[in-house]
């Protein structure tokens, strides 16, 4: 089974507005990883938290993590038509060096 | 070029025959991965190799045959086609901040 879980799975909103995504997972992490995948593309890293921080911002982004929740979101500011993608977590768990993804989070922004 | 490389793109095979898919990276990473991606859906781990001649099960991996003879490949091989292998398959390195770095993808239609 997916080790994280996004939430929600498909999110539609106008160009300037906020968009968040949530992401639960299930076992103890090294780190939390934020990817952005574009139609029929592969993924490209955004952005990743480790377990011993609770935020951290790149430029429109901001990741957030609660370790006690297993629980994370990505926050997209500003949001432009070019931030439609697929949104994806991936978990690097403390058993070993492997990504883990959830199922993804579909995100349209209408200009 | 540097970076991560799969070939084909494209493949339409028969059920029943063996295929590779082939990933070659430039960067000398030590670890590798193989996902597919089936539609509308997340990565699922088929393979993961730490290092040369070091390879691992991921979720799924019945069907799939890898090898790592040298750092910088890692062919996977369906060893007999079916149709359920119809996916798109992702191959990844991870780079030295435990990012990971993804191949444009294989389209494998089984028929």
């Amino acid at each position: 089974s997916q080790q994280g879980e996004e939430d929600p799975q498909a999110l539609s909103i106008q160009e300037g507005e906020n968009a968040t995504m949530n992401c639960s997972y299930k076992t103890s992490i090294n780190n939390l990883q934020w990817y952005r995948q574009n139609s029929g593309r592969g993924l490209v890293h955004l952005i990743l938290i480790r377990s011993n921080e609770r935020e951290k911002h790149s430029g429109r982004l901001r990741v957030t993590l609660d370790t006690s929740k297993k629980s994370s979101s990505l926050l997209i500011t500003a949001s432009r038509a070019a931030d439609t993608a697929s949104y994806f977590c991936a978990t690097d768990g403390t058993s070993g060096s492997r990504l883990t993804f959830g199922e993804g989070t579909q995100l349209t922004v209408n200009p | 070029d540097a970076g991560i490389t799969q070939s084909p793109r494209y493949k339409i095979t028969e059920t029943g025959r063996q295929v590779t898919l082939m990933c070659h990276q430039t960067w000398s990473h030590s670890y590798m991965f193989w996902y597919r991606q089936d539609l509308g859906h997340g990565l699922r781990l088929i393979y993961y190799s730490a290092a040369a001649d070091i390879t691992d099960k991921g979720e799924v991996p019945d069907g799939y045959v890898v090898s790592r003879s040298k750092t910088e490949n890692f062919p996977l091989t369906l060893e007999s086609a079916t149709r359920s292998q119809t996916s798109v398959y992702f191959c990844a390195s991870l780079g030295g901040q435990r990012e990971a770095f993804f191949g444009q993808g294989t389209r494998l239609t089984v028929v």
